[in-house]
């Protein structure tokens, strides 16, 4: 059973560019989380994503931002006109339901705008 | 002030060494949790606690609900357990109970 897969692993972007980060979760879970770890910082929660369904996006940035979990396929994260402060690691955890079971973590997407 | 706050920040140990490293909260949590990094790694879970001790090979995890307080303790380390050990906490708040805060993490360097 293969873990959480993320891709890709480095992803170098231009300011302006649009990036675009999947996570595709463990066989048999159907809940997606997007954490954020900036330099020097602790992670931090972005969205919670049930199959075609957001929960909760409380901590996405309100603006050039958005995340999707499609009925087939990976969830994406996508941000739109990358600016620096976009540089950051990107992690998705998924779990087979959702709730307080345990989350298992893909390795990360490390994101640097130029 | 965060919501958990871990130390020490970084830990420098001679192999064999027994390390412990600590994490405080300040919220009501349903359950706390060990993750480790390597760095440029992905992130491991540990541990998931609520009350008690666990143990997992070389590894213990404490908690103390009243006091806020989880601990993760290494026996005889070795190098290969350096890694960034980050302590997160699944808050008490219902219905988002899948959210987890996380504290910044210790940077653990095991020396041969």
């Amino acid at each position: 059973n293969a873990g959480v897969m993320q891709n890709p692993r480095h992803l170098v972007r231009r300011r302006g560019q649009e990036a675009r980060l999947r996570c595709s979760p463990m066989k048999g879970h159907s809940h997606v989380y997007w954490y954020r770890q900036l330099p020097e910082e602790g992670l931090k929660f972005m969205v919670y994503l049930q199959k075609e369904n957001i929960i909760d996006e409380s901590g996405m940035p309100k603006e050039r931002f958005s995340a999707e979990f499609p009925k087939e396929g990976p969830s994406i994260l996508r941000i739109q006109q990358v600016v620096r402060g976009d540089s950051a690691a990107y992690f998705c955890a998924s779990s087979p339901g959702g709730g307080s079971g345990t989350q298992y973590f893909g390795p990360g997407t490390r994101l640097l705008v130029l | 002030k965060n919501e958990v706050e871990q130390s020490p920040q970084n830990l420098t140990a001679q192999e064999g060494e027994f390390i412990t490293i600590n994490c405080s909260y300040s919220v009501g949590i349903s359950a706390l949790h060990w993750l480790q990094q390597h760095p440029g790694g992905g992130i491991v879970s540990l541990f998931m606690l609520s009350s008690g001790k666990k143990k997992h090979g070389r590894l213990i995890a404490t908690i103390n609900i009243q006091e806020k307080h989880s601990s993760l303790h290494i026996t005889a380390s070795h190098p290969r357990d350096s890694a960034v050990y980050i302590c997160a906490v699944r808050l008490n708040s219902g219905g988002s109970n899948y959210k987890l805060t996380f504290g910044k993490g210790t940077l653990l360097t095991v020396n041969p």
